[in-house]
């Protein structure tokens, strides 16, 4: 396994263009993770799938970006009418639920999350 | 709602010295705790964890245990080495009813030779 890829790495476009991160995780992993990260600050939650249902979105999340995840395999991150703000590090994460328990953890389980190495954005 | 403070940075020791770094968090219930780590040019990587009060997550001479009366989750290192320098993220996951992890901040630690 490759593990999490994410592409591209790097996106240069101007202000009011729309842009389309593509994110590919690990092939069991059934959860997929969107975090954005800014320059000294740590991830911040924008949503996730399990399989192809989205079933958290954040509050971060305006109607400019939107999360598809149609087969329940890869994942794309649409950002329309980009501005200078959205400029940032947008990171892919996957993570594998243990089979028993409720929700799919067990008993003292723990959701691990695999990244991959990020698309960065500029918006010029 | 759930949230992670960690102790700000940057963290600056010479080799062989020892390292904490803080970490402290607000949630309901019983969520798991994590260290993630970030090498220079490389992505986030999972350093250690805990799930249950007590717990004592461990890793490359890393460890960090789970104290819920104090809701702190620490990093410790006896002996740091060069090879150490790195963003430092404490998170918590919930376990139930929706399963986001929630980052600290970062701590950047640098060491000396």
């Amino acid at each position: 396994d490759t593990g999490v890829s994410q592409d591209p790495r790097h996106k240069i476009t101007k202000r009011g263009q729309n842009v389309t991160f593509r994110c590919d995780p690990i092939s069991e992993h059934n959860r997929l993770y969107w975090y954005r990260q800014t320059l000294g600050q740590g991830p911040e939650f924008l949503t996730y799938f399990q399989n192809e249902a989205q079933l958290e979105k954040s509050r971060l999340l305006s109607d400019r970006f939107s999360a598809e995840r149609p087969k329940g395999s890869f994942s794309t991150l649409e950002i329309q009418r980009t501005e200078q703000g959205d400029s940032a590090m947008y990171l892919c994460a996957s993570s594998l639920p243990r089979p028993g328990g409720t929700s799919g953890q067990p008993s003292g389980g723990a959701n691990v999350l695999t990244f991959g190495a990020g698309s960065r954005l500029t918006v010029l | 709602g759930d949230s992670v403070t960690q102790m700000e940075g940057p963290v600056t020791l010479s080799e062989e010295a020892f390292l904490t770094i803080n970490c402290t968090y607000t949630a309901t219930g019983y969520p798991s705790l994590f260290w993630y780590v970030q090498y220079p040019g490389e992505g986030l990587q999972l350093l250690l964890k805990a799930t249950k009060a007590d717990d004592k997550g461990s890793n490359k001479g890393f460890e960090a245990t789970y104290r819920k009366e104090t809701t702190s989750f620490h990093l410790e290192k006896g002996s740091v080495q060069v090879s150490d320098s790195a963003v430092y993220f404490c998170a918590l996951s919930r376990n139930t009813g929706g399963f986001k992890t929630i980052f600290g901040a970062g701590t950047r630690l640098f060491v000396k030779a």
